[in-house]
């Protein structure tokens, strides 16, 4: 059974530029979350999908950052316009289920904003 | 607001020792609290899942028990290896189902 994976492994932007990112959760999670950590930091929620609704969206910084999950499958993290507090690694998980269940996580992506 | 503490931040061992890392948490009312593996950059590897009902679990040389009352979890390493240096992450699962994280427990296991 195939892992959590995130592409791009690596993205390097300049400021003002546009970025999307993109989670292919374990085949059969209907649960997809997203995490980040900056430099120095600890891991912090972004948001929570419960297969194409968003379950909780209380962690996103701002408006810049839109995620999508169409048609409950793969997510996709949309930062427009990029500015350098946006550096980081960007985590995406997934579980089964709620509360209880073990959450899978993805190797990362990390964003680096010029 | 829960808040996730480990302590020490940066640990280095000669290969061998048995380790503690610690884990402490302000609010008590979790559902489960995992403790992960990171290498330098790498994803996350879940080691261990402990629920709430439980008093700890057990994989391979690592050992987890948590405490909910007193907010408390320890990740015990037994005969650490060189190979077991990673960061080590505890993170708890509360009311809203995300993860709250701590900063984490850096650890070199040297020969």
């Amino acid at each position: 059974e195939a892992g959590v994976t995130q592409f791009p492994s690596h993205s390097v932007i300049e400021k003002g530029q546009t970025v999307t990112l993109r989670c292919d959760p374990i085949s059969g999670h209907d649960n997809l979350y997203w995490y980040r950590r900056v430099m120095g930091k600890e891991i912090k929620f972004l948001l929570h999908f419960v297969k194409e609704s968003k379950q909780d969206e209380s962690g996103m910084p701002n408006n810049r950052f839109l995620a999508e999950r169409t048609g409950g499958t793969y997510s996709t993290l949309k930062v427009q316009p990029a500015e350098l507090e946006d550096s980081g690694v960007y985590f995406c998980a997934s579980s089964s289920g709620l509360f209880s269940y073990e959450q899978y996580f993805g190797p990362g992506t990390r964003l680096t904003v010029t | 607001k829960q808040e996730v503490t480990q302590i020490p931040a940066a640990l280095s061992v000669p290969e061998g020792e048995n380790l503690v890392l610690n884990c402490s948490f302000t609010d008590s009312a979790i559902y489960n609290l995992q403790w992960f593996r990171q290498d330098p950059g790498k994803g996350l590897t879940s080691l261990l899942l402990i629920q709430s009902s439980q008093r700890e679990q057990t994989s391979g040389r690592l050992n987890a028990s948590l405490d909910k009352s007193s907010g408390r979890s320890t990740l015990y390493i037994a005969a650490s290896q060189p190979g077991d240096s990673a960061t080590y992450l505890c993170a708890v699962r509360g009311n809203t189902d995300k993860l709250i994280f701590g900063t984490g427990t850096r650890l070199q296991v040297f020969p």
